[in-house]
């Protein structure tokens, strides 16, 4: 069963503006983690955000983390052309299975 | 570090053959996942384990799949008989807890073509 759900569905920006995701999910989590697919290679790990945490920075990354509103979002600053990737959430729901659960990804395209 | 590493990269077969991915997770990791990847359903779990034992396969599609880890360094997914629903990325991941909820380190991927 599918827990988060990133929006957009596609992101398209210039080089040098910032590109925001979000991600809404349905039941209490233990944590929200952000990954990175380039295209034809495996999901890399950015950032994980614990749920007494609301925000959280690594460079030019920013996650922020509602869990009223069960939202999180990831901000890319100063985007490149080499953050052209998919990117996901996935969720650890709190009790129950102890398993990572991934949206379906927003695809964003920073054009140079 | 070598990563997750994952043979064979791709896998062309035939409808009906048997296809063994393998997977040798980051040295020192307790936990190991098998994703699967298509555009229709995006990434779905097929089965974890820690510390060498599986803790959940619900994601298990049918019998046709069965993993095992005989050790620490060493995890195989089977597809026997396969077909064309099975094409697809198949990845490993692994983490250093023993837990699925913890940062995961993907391999590369196996991308599996059934005809």
């Amino acid at each position: 069963s599918q827990q988060g759900e990133e929006d957009p569905q596609a992101l398209s920006i210039q080089e040098g503006e910032n590109a925001t995701m979000n991600c809404s999910y349905k039941t209490s989590i233990n944590n929200l983690q952000w990954y990175r697919q380039n295209s034809g290679r495996g999901l890399v790990h950015l950032i994980l955000i614990r749920s007494n945490e609301r925000e959280k920075h690594s460079g030019r990354l920013r996650v922020t983390l509602d869990t009223s509103k069960k939202s999180s979002s990831l901000l890319i600053t100063a985007s490149r052309a080499a953050d052209t990737a998919s990117y996901f959430c996935a969720t650890a729901t709190q009790g129950g299975s102890e398993k990572l659960v991934f949206g379906k990804g927003t695809k964003l395209t920073v054009n140079p | 570090d070598a990563g997750v590493i994952q043979s064979p990269r791709h896998e062309v077969t035939e409808m009906g053959q048997e296809v063994t991915l393998r997977c040798k997770p980051i040295s020192g990791h307790n936990s190991l996942f098998w994703y699967r990847q298509t555009m229709m359903r995006g990434l779905e779990l097929l089965i974890y384990f820690n510390n060498n034992v599986p803790i959940d396969d619900s994601g298990m599609p049918e019998d046709r799949f069965s993993a095992k880890m005989p050790n620490a360094s060493f995890s195989t997914l089977k597809i026997q008989p396969s077909e064309p629903r099975d094409s697809a990325v198949y990845f490993c991941a692994s983490s250093l807890l023993a837990s699925g909820r913890e940062t995961q380190y993907f391999g590369p991927g196996t991308r599996l073509l059934v005809l």
